[in-house]
């Protein structure tokens, strides 16, 4: 079975704390890409970024940066220095090569982040 | 510019009246794909599309019919809506069907069936 699976489904922090979103997937296929959506209060989806199997470098754009770990199934993405503006709901996905032609998505992690 | 476009972006309507939602993209792309998002449920694929008149169920295909007769274009058609429709709706769409990119999503669309 594949599955995402976003524990977290509401954080709050203060203005400028660091924070966390983690996302644990399942899957047994070997080729698969793991995706960070970003859904503000206007409700459209926002791509944050792609990471496939074979690559577990770890990335950092800006305050954003993410940890992609195979030996514990896990891409959690951290805010540094949060602001207003990270508020949103973010979304973990997961495709594969296997034939589901599916985005699996987690049910998603309410950030929000008080001035 | 390249985008998803769907429309209507917000809808209220009653049950049992015939709605389309459009779904429109100018990227060429193979794959076309409809979720739903609910409160707890994050988003669930509805119907997806690999190419022209080829269209599959996702999981949650109940009440709910496509069509794909043009590449650029895939509706969602509810026939006669039902309150348990009442959603947030996005189109997606992806250059092809192995999925190796991210998702090219629409803007969305509130529907609300009372």
């Amino acid at each position: 079975a594949q599955k995402v699976t976003q524990a977290q489904t509401e954080i709050s922090v203060v203005e400028k704390e660091d924070v966390t979103l983690d996302c644990v997937y399942e899957t047994r296929d070997t080729t698969y890409y793991l995706f960070w959506y970003k859904q503000p209060p206007s409700g459209e989806l926002v791509f944050l970024i792609r990471r496939n199997s074979f690559d577990e470098q770890n990335e950092i754009s800006g305050r954003y940066s993410w940890n992609f770990q195979k030996s514990t199934s896990s891409f959690n993405f951290t805010i540094t220095a949060s602001q207003v503006v990270d508020s949103a709901v973010y979304f973990c996905a997961l495709s594969t090569t296997s034939g589901t032609y599916k985005y699996i998505f987690g049910t998603g992690t309410r950030l929000k982040v008080l001035a | 510019e390249a985008q998803v476009t769907q429309n209507p972006r917000y809808l209220i309507t009653v049950t049992g009246k015939k709605l389309t939602v459009t779904c429109s993209q100018n990227m060429n792309h193979e794959y076309m794909s409809w979720y739903r998002q609910d409160p707890g449920l994050g988003l669930r694929q509805i119907y997806y599309s690999m190419n022209v008149e080829v269209t599959d169920k996702g999981d949650v295909p109940e009440g709910y019919k496509v069509s794909r007769k043009e590449k650029r274009n895939f509706p969602l058609i509810l026939e006669s809506p039902s309150p348990n429709q009442t959603s947030l709706y996005f189109c997606a769409s992806s250059p092809n069907r192995n999925l190796n990119t991210e998702a090219f999503f629409g803007q969305g669309t509130r529907l609300t069936v009372v």
